[in-house]
């Protein structure tokens, strides 16, 4: 079965400071893709960044980071210095060869002046 | 510039009432999907189109439909809205449905659904 946990449900923090959003995933095939997503308030789903597993390279995108790691099944986010804008749910997905995309619950982060 | 774009926004309908949310594309892409997104839950599939052949989801209720005219546009029907088809219903879309390095989602804004 194809499954993604996010367990924080809502994290908040103060602006400047770094936070890491947590993802593992479950899945029994060898070829997948592991996604972020950020959705504001306005509703629309916006990417960040895709994965396949065969690459567990991690990767810095300015204040976003990802770290990919297969042995832990685990793919975080974190933001460093955190933004008033960074404010959204942040949704982690995962595809399967098919395409079936299954999202975690997702989770809140606000970000306080 | 925006690339998959739903209509309306906001959508209020009376309960038993049937409605049509509409999605069209200026991607070109071959696949066209529907989530629905209930409040502080993540985006559940109902369906998708690839090309043509229409994709449904195990689980979705008959209740949903959706129509796919031509490329660009795929609309989503709610036969017999219930207050429990109250949600954020996404159309997204991808290149093709074998997942590759360059095919990730694009979603439209959304369109939330209110039934009175």
């Amino acid at each position: 079965a194809q499954k993604v946990t996010q367990a924080q449900t809502e994290i908040s923090v103060v602006e400047k400071e770094d936070v890491t959003l947590d993802c593992v995933y479950e899945t029994r095939d060898t070829t997948y893709y592991l996604f972020w997503y950020k959705q504001p308030p306005s509703g629309e789903l916006v990417f960040l960044i895709r994965r396949n597993s065969f690459d567990e390279q991690n990767e810095i995108s300015g204040r976003y980071s990802w770290n990919f790691q297969k042995s832990t099944s685990s793919f975080n986010f974190t933001i460093t210095a955190s933004q008033v804008v960074d404010s959204a749910v942040y949704f982690c997905a995962l595809i399967r060869y098919n395409n079936d995309m299954r999202f975690g619950a997702g989770t809140r982060l606000t970000v306080k002046p | 510039d925006a690339m998959v774009i739903q209509n309306p926004r906001y959508q209020v309908t009376q309960f038993g009432k049937p409605v049509t949310l509409s999605c069209s594309q200026t991607l070109n892409h071959n696949v066209m999907y529907w989530y629905q997104q209930k409040s502080s839950q993540a985006p559940k599939l109902l369906f998708h189109y690839y090309d043509k052949d229409f994709n449904n989801e195990a689980d979705t209720p008959d209740n949903f439909q959706s129509r796919r005219p031509n490329t660009s546009f795929c609309f989503l029907d709610i036969r017999s809205p219930g207050l429990g088809d109250a949600a954020m219903y996404l159309c997204a879309t991808s290149r093709e449905r074998r997942p590759k390095a360059d095919n990730e989602q694009f979603f439209g804004p959304g369109t939330r659904l209110t039934v009175l």
